[in-house]
This record gives structure tokens, C-alpha cells and sequence, in this order.
């Protein structure tokens, strides 16, 4: 069963901390790999996309990592602001259909405290 | 900023009602999308679309119906809402760049209550 699973649930932190957000997965074939920030009452907006060849990416404090063969992605960020508190969604892709399905993980719901 | 709009941001009626969620982007896409979301829950797909007079049931069941007229248009519809409806709806939009890297661009969302 195709699935994503991110960890941890929540998390807290103090701004200017740094943290790294893990997304597990089990879907098959692979497509691509995608981390989401979804701003509370928002629709979520793309940080960064990765396919299978790539090991990192970055976007401002926002850097991704893949691991392909352990199907493990994980999102680190730096330097945390009050305006990173949000949920992160890891949404991968499958290349098993014309459609590109997109599996989507529940959030980690991260707070920036001051 | 994606140009994706949704109205009504929020929504609150009675059991029973018809309702229609309005999406409009002003982007030319292609595909749009339905999704379905519960606080703390992963999105679901309930209805996509590859172009006009194209749509299809998502993974998600759902009892809503959907028409794609024009490009630039995806509404949804509850023909009778009931309690269960409650939610949030998010549409959504991507034009690929190449096959399997296209980006989803997604509106606000309409909070859905339904009493």
C-alpha cells in the first residue's frame, strides 16, 4: 500500500532554533517528492521538488534532502522565523498513471515560539 | 502568489441545502483538482480535471459533482449538504513543465459547515 508517513506529529521550537521535519514512504514507482508549508486557513504552497536523482535541494532556510533507495526524505530548517510556524505536508508522486498520483503525508505541525 | 481564487472562504448552512464552491485561476492550466481536507488529516482527492469537459472521480468518495466549462473554471457542487459535508475544500491547478515534475498551485480554500 502506497503511503507517506511524517514525523513528528508536532514539534516546538524556539525562533532562530533549527529543526529537521522526516517523511517516510512507501510509493511505488517513483516519481518525485514534494514538501508543502501550509499556513493555517491557507492552501498549501510548494517549498521544493526533487526527483530521483537529486540528494538536496535548497530554498532560502528551507534545504530537502532525498534518499532514494531507503525512501526517506527529511526538510531542515534554518535559523527558524515566527512566520515558519505552519504545517509541512511531504507529498510524493507516483509514475504509475498518465495523472501523476499524488500521495499526500498528514503534517508535522510546527510552532516558532518567540 | 498563484492566481487561484475560491469563494466563499468560509460557508456555514443548514442540512439539506445546494451549494456550489466557486475555483478560478487565471493561469491557462490544464488540470485542476478537488481536494478534501480534515484538521490534522492529509489532503484527499475527490475530482480532477485534464481539461475542459474533462472530469473524474478522485480517490475519495464523495457526493459532490463537479463541471469544467471553461479552462479557467473547476466549480464544485452538493446537491443536498449534510452534516458529514463539513471540511475544508481546496482546488487546485499545475500546467506541467514536463511530464512528472508539475507543480500544484493551490487556492485558499472554502471552510465548509454544515449545521
Amino acid at each position: 500500500k502506497n503511503q507517506v508517513e511524517q514525523s513528528p506529529q508536532s514539534l516546538i521550537i524556539l525562533e532562530g532554533k533549527n529543526c529537521t521535519l522526516q517523511c517516510n514512504y512507501t510509493v511505488s514507482p517513483f516519481s518525485n517528492l514534494r514538501w508543502y508549508k501550509q499556513d493555517t486557513g491557507r492552501g498549501p504552497v510548494s517549498l521544493t521538488i526533487m526527483t530521483f536523482s537529486e540528494n538536496t535541494k535548497s530554498n532560502g532556510r528551507y534545504t530537502a534532502t532525498l534518499d532514494a533507495d531507503t525512501k526517506q526524505s527529511s526538510l531542515h530548517i534554518t535559523a527558524s522565523q515566527l512566520s515558519d510556524s505552519a504545517s509541512y505536508i511531504c507529498v510524493v508522486v507516483d509514475r504509475g498513471s498518465t495523472l501523476g498520483r499524488l500521495y499526500f503525508g498528514r503534517g508535522t505541525q510546527l510552532t516558532v515560539w518567540p | 502568489e498563484a492566481d487561484i481564487y475560491q469563494t466563499p472562504r468560509y460557508l456555514v448552512i443548514g442540512t439539506g441545502k445546494k451549494i456550489t464552491l466557486e475555483c478560478s485561476q487565471t493561469m491557462g492550466h490544464d488540470k485542476m483538482y478537488w481536494y478534501q481536507q480534515d484538521p490534522g488529516m492529509e489532503l484527499h482527492l475527490i475530482h480532477y480535471s485534464y481539461g475542459v469537459n474533462s472530469t473524474e472521480k478522485g480517490d475519495l468518495s464523495s457526493e459532490s459533482t463537479v463541471s469544467r466549462i471553461r479552462t479557467e473554471h473547476f466549480p464544485l457542487t452538493l446537491e443536498s449538504a449534510r452534516p458529514s459535508h463539513t471540511s475544508q475544500y481546496l482546488c487546485a491547478s499545475s500546467d506541467p513543465p514536463g511530464h512528472y515534475t508539475d507543480t500544484q498551485y493551490f487556492g485558499p480554500g472554502t471552510r465548509l459547515t454544515v449545521l
